[in-house]
């Protein structure tokens, strides 16, 4: 079975600063897609940013990029010029590449890390 | 128009009682999941439904009992509730792999249940 670790409960940036989240996974699968997922006080899941195992290069949307070590089985997020809007609970989560099996798509999440934005 | 809505998005309730949580997409996908999340924020994977088809049956007491009337709608019946089930609950849709190039998931907007 997947699991996936965070292992920063909790992390803080000052406002414009770079913040980087850490994620680590474990898995047999050799395809698969990772994703990081937001989570403001509204408890509103909101998707960051995704990665297909099979793309070597990591994915970018606006402020926020990954560092994916495939062989390290490693996803981290880096979120650069922090806003307060950025605070939140962050979510790393696994999904395999099979439709069936024994995964049909399901997400495997992390523990969650809180992120704080110091004005 | 809300992509994943479930209703109710808070629901207090009294140990022993059935409740149910119903969940809906417009956004045309043909699988549909519960989440459960719990007082540790940990979210876990309950029921999966592909085109009303049951495809996931994770380790869940018997009695919570979801139903798929069509590919849009994927509802959660929870039977003689006790306080352990006190959670948020999500609703999430998408393409199952395979069958479309978009496999994100969206998710609704959760379900608080308190169990008093």
């Amino acid at each position: 079975a997947q699991t996936v670790t965070q292992s920063q409960p909790e992390m803080s940036v000052q406002e414009a600063e770079t913040v980087t989240l850490s994620c680590t996974y474990d898995t047999s699968e050799s395809d698969y897609y990772l994703f990081w997922y937001k989570q403001p006080p509204s408890r509103q899941m909101i998707l960051v940013i995704r990665q297909e195992a099979y793309k070597q290069q990591n994915a970018t949307e606006n402020r926020f990029s990954v560092n994916f070590q495939k062989a390290a089985k490693s996803f981290s997020l880096k979120i650069s010029d922090s806003q307060l809007g950025d605070a939140a609970m962050y979510f790393c989560a696994y999904r395999g590449w099979e439709a069936g099996g024994t995964s049909y798509g399901k997400l495997t999440f992390g523990q969650g890390t809180i992120l704080t934005v110091h004005p | 128009d809300t992509a994943v809505s479930q209703t109710p998005k808070y629901l207090v309730t009294q140990m022993g009682n059935d409740k149910s949580i119903k969940c809906e997409q417009n956004l045309g996908h043909d699988t549909m999941y519960w989440y459960k999340q719990d007082s540790k924020k940990f979210l876990k994977i309950m029921f999966s439904y592909n085109n009303k088809e049951l495809i996931i049956n994770e380790t869940v007491p018997n009695r919570f009992s979801p139903k798929s009337p069509d590919k849009a709608h994927l509802n959660l019946h929870i039977n003689s509730l006790e306080l352990g089930d006190s959670a948020v609950y999500f609703c999430a849709s998408s393409y199952l792999l395979g069958t479309s190039g978009s496999y994100e998931q969206y998710f609704g907007p959760g379900t608080r249940l308190t169990v008093t």
